[in-house]
């Protein structure tokens, strides 16, 4: 499997800033997503990262919130931005379609755990 | 959209004993992967499945693509305390990019 790393492995913030989460892949693949999971809850998706193009965006979350990037094909970033308390969550980036594995596999990074105060 | 209806929610079992979680889908899936969550870690990968009917194993861990391509379950034989944690299934339609996950199955051991 793909070795997929995160920063900041957990934050605490204040309400109203934004965060820059980063997500970096050991081996080029061709998709990048982002969840969040809210305390005791499922993933939930929020966006497909597609490199060289905009984020494509699931129903409720919106560029302005929730900008991504994707400058190649083994990093994205995720910024929460202009954050409330409702934002504390977990937030994860899995990959599909890597070098070792069948394109329908998806794994796990290991998480950024947010606080918004 | 499609939905996964994971059961149960939520398992006490002693040391040893066998477990077994399902989930169902209202749509037909091409693909189900099961996933283990332990706390303050991302979900890691446990078993995938991509045909109907297949049946896989991964150590004590054994997963079933269900012929209706509707379900699929996952067993864990004699379980051990690093068993704890949260499992999900999820899965994917055909010709569909995203995945669908269930709620989750939080599994609990007694020694």
């Amino acid at each position: 499997s793909a070795v997929i790393s995160q920063k900041p492995s957990r934050d605490i913030c204040q309400r109203g800033t934004s965060l820059t989460i980063q997500c970096q892949v050991d081996s080029q693949v061709t998709m990048m997503f982002w969840y969040r999971q809210q305390p005791g809850q499922s993933l939930t998706l929020i966006a497909t990262a597609n490199q060289g193009s905009e984020a494509t965006y699931e129903s409720g979350f919106v560029i302005d919130k929730f900008p991504i990037s994707r400058p190649n094909l083994t990093f994205s970033t995720l910024t929460v931005s202009n954050m409330s308390p409702e934002d504390s969550s977990i937030y994860l980036c899995s990959v599909e379609g890597t070098r070792r594995v069948g394109t329908d596999t998806q794994y796990f990074g290991p998480g950024t755990r947010l606080t918004v105060l | 959209g499609q939905q996964l209806n994971q059961s149960p929610q939520s398992m006490f079992i002693q040391e040893g004993e066998d477990v077994s979680m399902n989930c169902t889908s209202s749509s037909i899936f091409n693909t189900w992967l099961w996933y283990k969550q332990e706390p303050g870690e991302g979900p890691v990968l446990l078993i995938a499945l991509y045909k109907a009917g297949e049946l896989t194993s991964n150590g004590r861990l054994t997963a079933q693509f269900g012929i209706t391509r509707k379900d699929s379950f996952l067993n864990i034989s004699a379980s051990i305390p690093s068993d704890v944690g949260i499992y999900f299934c999820a899965g994917r339609e055909q010709g569909a990019q995203k995945l669908v996950f269930g709620q989750g199955t939080r599994l609990t051991i007694n020694p």
